[in-house]
């Protein structure tokens, strides 16, 4: 059974900083890794996706990392800004199971 | 190319009240999924439907809840004598095939119950 967990769960850091996220997962036989950003009250904006073929992907300030030999995934971000200050989720896909399992979530806070 | 449209956004009902939530998959998807979002907690993934049928239910609670997804018509979440503990916010996913591709998010019904 895939468990999904990230650390840490809450994360302050001033502005302009580089941070990395961590989320660590059970089952390596994974089909692909999700981050999502999550703002209060609202739904889930899917930031990366790497397939369990590809060990990194980015998107701007952000690069989001996968070893699935070791379970681990991070999301580095670069010069960080208030605007980044949010609920950011990891979630495993597994062929086969068809639904995501996902971390409990780090909430960031980007100070000015 | 709406993305995925659940609807009401918020919903409050008392103890006892049934409530219903529903989801409307992007356009040409047939998959959806639905998943329950406690307080302070990640995602937790509840039921995985095709059209008409009910492919994984293993993350629905066994009594009150119930899920489908006719033909026509949105997918409807089903919750039949709420209890308190059943405030959450409740998201919908959909993607076109089975499996391959990342699931698209709906922005979720926060169900409170007074």
């Amino acid at each position: 059974k895939q468990e999904v967990t990230q650390i840490p769960a809450a994360l302050s850091v001033p502005e302009g900083e580089n941070l990395v996220l961590n989320c660590s997962f059970t089952d390596s036989a994974i089909y692909n890794l999700q981050w999502f950003r999550q703002d209060p009250g609202k739904g889930l904006t899917s930031l990366l996706l790497i397939q369990s073929s590809q060990r990194e992907q980015t998107s701007g300030r952000l690069n989001a990392s996968l070893d699935k030999s070791s379970g681990r995934s991070t999301l580095y971000i670069a010069a960080s800004q208030p605007g980044d200050s949010a609920t950011y989720l990891c979630a495993a896909y597994n062929q086969g199971a068809q639904k995501l399992v996902f971390g409990q979530g780090t909430r960031l806070t980007i100070n000015p | 190319n709406a993305g995925v449209m659940q609807n009401p956004r918020h919903l409050v009902r008392r103890r006892g009240q049934e409530a219903r939530l529903r989801c409307s998959p992007m356009k040409g998807h047939s998959h959806v999924y639905w998943y329950r979002q406690l307080p302070e907690e990640g995602l937790k993934f509840m039921v995985y439907l095709q059209k008409e049928n009910i492919i994984d239910e293993s993350g629905m609670p066994k009594e009150r809840f119930s899920a489908e997804f006719p033909k026509e018509g949105p997918s409807i979440l089903r919750i039949q004598q709420v209890v308190r503990g059943d405030s959450a916010a409740y998201f919908c996913a959909s993607s076109p095939f089975r499996s391959e591709q990342p699931q698209h998010f709906g922005d979720g019904t926060r169900l409170s119950i007074l």
